[in-house]
């Protein structure tokens, strides 16, 4: 399979903490893009890193790629009870057609 | 917030009944992406359009149908559910290209097959 793997399955922090998630995919990729899943609710995008950048940042979020272990890391910085939500990492391939392939995703939750 | 939507929000239907999923999109997006997913599960790919007259089977095989008639619309079909077809559905759209452009995600519809 092509899809990224999130790990860990879970992570449950306190507010101000910081949260980082991590993700490993298979074979080069075109790009690497971050996603967030509030409960029951559609895909929002956050960030997304090109396979010849290093590290993004946006806001409170920092996404790092190596592409020498093939993964990357979603760090959220002084976390809020308002980020708990589902984390998917989607790589993409370049023989995919640019298709996202949805790995099953980091549940955080962020306790007040 | 992006400009795709889906209707209805929620769906409970008995075995064997016709439903449509529909889906649209205002952001004039050539790519239109179907995805099923359970809960706490990962998205799979269901179909595809790369734009009108378009359509593509995706990664994930499903009974359902789709039609791409115009440029903004994209509604599934089911022509006979099942308790097995009780998912979420979330419609997607992205820009023309073949880099792995950002998808833009619709709320989402939960069915419930009885």
């Amino acid at each position: 399979s092509q899809q990224g793997e999130e790990d860990p399955q879970a992570l449950s922090i306190q507010e101000g903490e910081n949260a980082t998630m991590n993700c490993s995919y298979k074979t080069s990729i075109n790009n690497l893009q971050w996603y967030r899943q509030n409960s029951g609710r559609g895909l929002v995008h956050l960030i997304l890193i090109r396979s010849n950048e290093r590290e993004k940042h946006s806001g409170r979020l920092r996404v790092t790629l190596d592409t020498s272990k093939k993964s990357s890391s979603l760090l959220i910085t002084a976390s809020r009870a308002a980020d708990t939500a589902s984390y998917f990492c989607a790589p993409t391939y370049f023989n995919q057609g640019g298709k996202l392939i949805f790995g099953q995703g980091t549940e955080l939750s962020v306790k007040p | 917030e992006a400009d795709i939507y889906q209707t209805p929000r929620y769906l409970v239907i008995g075995t064997g009944k016709k439903i449509t999923l529909e889906c649209s999109q205002t952001m004039g997006h050539d790519k239109m992406y179907w995805y099923q997913q359970d809960p706490g599960m990962e998205l799979h790919l269901i179909h595809y359009s790369y734009g009108v007259n378009s359509t593509e089977k995706g990664d994930l095989s499903s009974e359902s149908t789709v039609s791409r008639i115009r440029t903004e619309h994209f509604p599934l079909t089911l022509e006979s559910a099942r308790p097995s077809h009780t998912s979420q559905y979330l419609c997607a759209s992205s820009e023309a290209g073949t880099w792995g452009e950002t998808q833009y995600f619709g709320p989402g519809t939960r069915l419930l097959v009885l």
